[in-house]
């Protein structure tokens, strides 16, 4: 199926420092999302994005947290700066239409120390 | 707010067997769309199968298909003749009409299939 790329796959930063997470999605797809997955629990809904802005996001996307896809290149999710609680694996997805199905990627694990 | 529920923490079967794997939602929105995922050893989740809340027949793909009892706010996932590379976190999920693709997921069942 559709492949939906993330980079990196594996991060670990100390607390308090920046850390971007890239995601390269189908290619003629418009609409991204970021997902949250805590180790052995289900993901969660941090944020979608179309056309340049921020559709929706929910509690978890806290304001140390940004989107943004510069130029049509990575769509990329930025902490700044990060928490032990950031500790995840972070989904990146995309969509062809608001109401198409999902495409994830591998996710990129990420590890505050 | 949306719910998703799967009780089946994990389910073990012999290859070539069939399985089906529960799930109960819960909205208040009377068009919805329901789907379930797979979650890999590697961590890579696959898109597998999709029920739109309005549609009356049940979803079938490749050897996956799906029992969809609307009264009862139930989507179950069946998967026949099951072989080993079907060992996997299945996730159910769902997302109601409007938003965009806002999706609420369930908390996953381990399928463990054995030789």
């Amino acid at each position: 199926g559709p492949k939906v790329l993330q980079i990196p796959s594996h991060q670990i930063i100390d607390m308090g420092q920046m850390v971007t997470l890239n995601c390269d999605p189908v290619s003629n797809h418009l609409y991204f999302y970021w997902y949250k997955q805590i180790l052995g629990q289900q993901m969660e809904f941090l944020v979608n994005f179309y056309n340049g802005k921020v559709m929706e996001k929910s509690k978890l996307f806290k304001d140390q947290f940004s989107v943004e896809r510069p130029d049509g290149s990575y769509f990329t999710l930025k902490i700044q700066p990060t928490a032990l609680e950031d500790s995840a694996v972070y989904f990146c997805a995309s969509s062809s239409g608001s109401g198409n199905t999902l495409y994830f990627g591998e996710g990129s694990r990420l590890i505050v120390v | 707010a949306q719910k998703v529920t799967q009780t089946q923490t994990s389910i073990s079967v012999v290859e070539k067997t069939t399985v089906t794997m529960d799930c109960v939602y819960e909205t208040r929105d009377s068009s919805y769309f329901l789907f379930w995922y797979k979650q890999t050893a590697s961590g890579e989740i696959v898109f597998l199968i999709r029920q739109d809340s309005y549609k009356k027949e049940n979803a079938t793909v490749g050897h996956y298909s799906l029992n969809f009892q609307k009264p009862k706010s139930s989507i179950g996932l069946i998967i026949t003749a099951t072989q080993i590379e079907d060992s996997a976190v299945y996730f159910c999920a769902m997302r109601n009409d409007s938003g965009y693709n806002k999706l609420t997921f369930g908390k996953g069942t381990v399928l463990l299939v054995s030789p």
